[in-house]
């Protein structure tokens, strides 16, 4: 059975960090893409960034409204994705999932599998 | 940016309806579409992929259309569990980008 397990969330000030991290099992971590999508409260959701996998050399990918101000990384040996995210705004708050990506085989990357999501609460 | 536009905001419909709901892309993005199904409080959920592949165990009701800019999700006949929130999200291109969602509620 697939499984993501999110964790790290709390209560940060404006101005801090924190960081998510966001434990799998069930697949080959190592194999898929992933990826962090947030969704603010009452809102719609917003991809956070993407991790390529080692195939493709780690690389990533970042929405702009995070763009130098969080970081997506993994573990392939734990099983295991983060994001830290630094200097933080009151706009940052949401709920955070982890996602898996996935191809179906072609060449472009969905998300299958989301994790149950961790609050991220910026607020002086 | 593609900016993706879902419609109706939010649908009113009844058990057995057959409902449609459409997003429309501001580029197009050949067949790269998902469509998700969200319940409050829970993580969403995959119904369709590349526009119109039923992902493995989503019900038959559901179904997906469209190429270039224009999509649709079909539920032929509404169940119950179906009254929740439905999104689209492209992945042409980075970034990534999701409709603002549809909510269908009980008429």
């Amino acid at each position: 059975e697939v499984q993501l397990v999110e964790s790290g969330g709390g209560l940060v000030q404006p101005g801090g960090s924190l960081r998510l991290s966001c434990v799998v099992s069930g697949f080959t971590f190592s194999d898929h893409y992933m990826d962090w999508v947030r969704q603010a409260p009452g809102e719609g959701l917003e991809w956070v960034g993407r991790i390529r996998n080692k195939a493709k050399s780690y690389t990533t990918e970042y929405a702009a409204s995070v763009g130098g101000r969080f970081t997506i990384s993994r573990d392939d040996s734990k099983n295991s994705l983060y994001l830290q995210m630094n200097s933080l705004k009151t706009e940052d708050t949401a709920v955070y999932y982890c996602a898996r990506g996935h191809s179906y085989g072609y060449s472009n990357w969905l998300f299958d599998y989301w994790g149950q999501g961790t609050l991220v609460t910026v607020s002086s | 940016d593609i900016q993706m536009t879902q419609s109706p905001s939010t649908l009113s419909a009844s058990v057995g309806d057959r409902v449609t709901i459409t997003c429309r892309a501001s580029q197009i993005i050949y067949t790269w579409l998902a469509w998700y199904q969200q319940k409050p409080g829970k993580a969403p959920k995959l119904l369709i992929y590349k526009a119109s592949n039923l992902e493995s165990g989503v019900p038959s009701r559901f179904s997906g259309s469209g190429s270039g800019t224009e999509f649709t999700l079909t539920i032929s006949s509404l169940q119950p569990d179906d009254f929740t929130t439905y999104y689209c999200q492209q992945y042409s291109t980075y970034p990534l980008t999701f409709g603002g969602g549809t909510r269908v509620d009980i008429k």
